[in-house]
């Protein structure tokens, strides 16, 4: 089955800095790969996705770029407020079992 | 608005007891998941169902059980709860094979 890595484990920014956060996958037939954001008590929620026939993604200050010879995806976060605190998992789906893998987080603090 | 509604949202039980945790949605989507979330670990899949009377076995099914008798639930059953199995588990539904996951906010479990 499919193997997501994700890196690192904890990041800690100041305020306005950038976020970088990544991921690898073993499954070369994978072909979405979402980011979730989860707070504290709450289940994740989707905040940006990709597909594998797109290289790069953009949703304000987040984005998501896609290396699929590499099999490596990232969420980049600019301008990072206090709001972007929270747990950040990477995940891949296979086109064969529809089945998503996730990567086991990042958790990101934004120092003000 | 639609939602996913799980519970209880916290649960302590003993050893050996039978559990059942409640899921339940209102966005009509045939395909129902259950994952645990574990430090270290991300989410895991549990059980899945692509429609009523559907069931699958995710990665991590050993000592777990679900049902799907119609379209908005979907309980996951610990038949003889142990101490591994205390973990945050989270429900999610899709309305298609390739469509986000959209989860609920979490059931705590504790097995003492």
């Amino acid at each position: 089955g499919e193997n997501v890595e994700q890196h690192p484990s904890t990041l800690s920014v100041q305020e306005g800095d950038s976020a970088v956060i990544k991921c690898t996958y073993s499954d070369s037939a994978s072909n979405y790969f979402p980011w979730y954001k989860q707070e504290l008590g709450k289940g994740p929620q989707l905040i940006i996705d990709i597909r594998s026939n797109v290289g790069e993604k953009k949703d304000q200050r987040i984005a998501v770029t896609l290396n699929k010879t590499a099999k490596h995806f990232s969420l980049h976060i600019t301008e990072t407020q206090p709001e972007d605190s929270a747990v950040y998992f990477c995940a891949a789906r296979g086109s064969n079992d529809y089945k998503l893998s996730f990567g086991a987080g990042t958790t990101v603090t934004v120092r003000a | 608005d639609a939602e996913i509604t799980q519970s209880p949202r916290h649960k302590i039980t003993e050893t050996g007891r039978q559990v059942t945790l409640a899921c339940h949605q209102t966005w009509n989507h045939n395909n129902m998941f259950w994952y645990r979330q574990d430090l270290g670990h991300g989410l895991r899949l549990i059980h899945y169902s692509y429609g009523v009377q559907d069931t699958n076995k995710g990665e991590v099914s050993d000592g777990y059980s679900v049902s799907r008798s119609n379209t908005e639930d979907l309980p996951l059953t610990l038949e003889s709860a142990a101490s591994s199995q205390t973990s945050v588990y989270f429900c999610a539904s899709s309305e298609s094979r390739v469509s986000p996951l959209h989860f609920g906010n979490g059931t705590r479990l504790t097995v003492t």
